[in-house]
């Protein structure tokens, strides 16, 4: 089955800095790569997501990057505010198959 | 907005107690899972239903077992409660549409097994 693996486990950045984290993932069928956002005691909500067919996707301050070739992807944060101190979840999963596998999770800080 | 509700946010129970956890969304989704958190380990996928009456195990569904009698509605069951099982346990819920995989979430369920 798919294997997700997210670095790094913790983040810590400067107010207005940019913070980047990154999956790798083991089987290259897989499609559909969302992030999800936790933050403290609250459940985790979608904050974008990117389709195989794309190799980048930008929502204001946030975009991701894909790179199907090695299996990677990332996402970036930029101009970080203290609201964006969370964590965050990456995910895989097949095109047409709503199970997702998910990444073990980075804990951001944004220190003011 | 989608709605997804658990029934309980925290539930102390003992070693070898049957323990019902209850899912209900109420935005007709197709998709309805069940995942447990644990720190440094993520979200780990324990069942999942694409319709009432069927079930799929995930990748940790040793323990627990699921029912789906309505479409609404997801349980999760604990057979026999163990300590190893105490844990936030997370539902979801999503469309069954290619386009729209966005999986919603419950607010978690806080268990500990004594």
């Amino acid at each position: 089955g798919e294997n997700v693996e997210q670095h790094p486990s913790t983040l810590s950045v400067q107010e207005g800095d940019s913070a980047v984290i990154k999956c790798t993932y083991s089987d290259s069928a897989s499609n559909y790569f969302p992030w999800y956002k936790q933050e403290l005691g609250k459940r985790p909500q979608l904050i974008i997501d990117i389709r195989s067919n794309v190799g980048e996707k930008k929502d204001q301050r946030i975009a991701v990057t894909l790179n199907k070739t090695a299996k990677h992807f990332s996402l970036h944060i930029t101009e970080t505010q203290p609201e964006d101190s969370a964590v965050y979840f990456c995910a895989a999963s097949l095109f047409g198959n709503e199970k997702l596998t998910f990444g073990t999770g980075t804990r951001l800080t944004i220190i003011p | 907005d989608v709605k997804v509700t658990q029934s309980s946010r925290y539930l102390v129970k003992r070693t070898g107690e049957k323990v019902f956890l209850e899912c209900v969304q109420d935005m007709d989704h197709e998709n309805m899972f069940w995942y447990r958190q644990d720190p440094g380990l993520g979200l780990r996928l324990i069942y999942f239903s694409y319709d009432v009456k069927m079930k799929e195990k995930g990748d940790i569904p040793e323990g627990y077992s699921v029912s789906r009698e309505k479409k609404e509605r997801f349980s999760l069951i604990l057979e026999s409660a163990s300590t190893n099982q105490t844990s936030m346990y997370l539902c979801a819920s999503s469309l069954l549409d290619t386009n729209q995989e966005t999986q919603y979430f419950g607010p978690g369920t806080r268990l500990l097994v004594l």
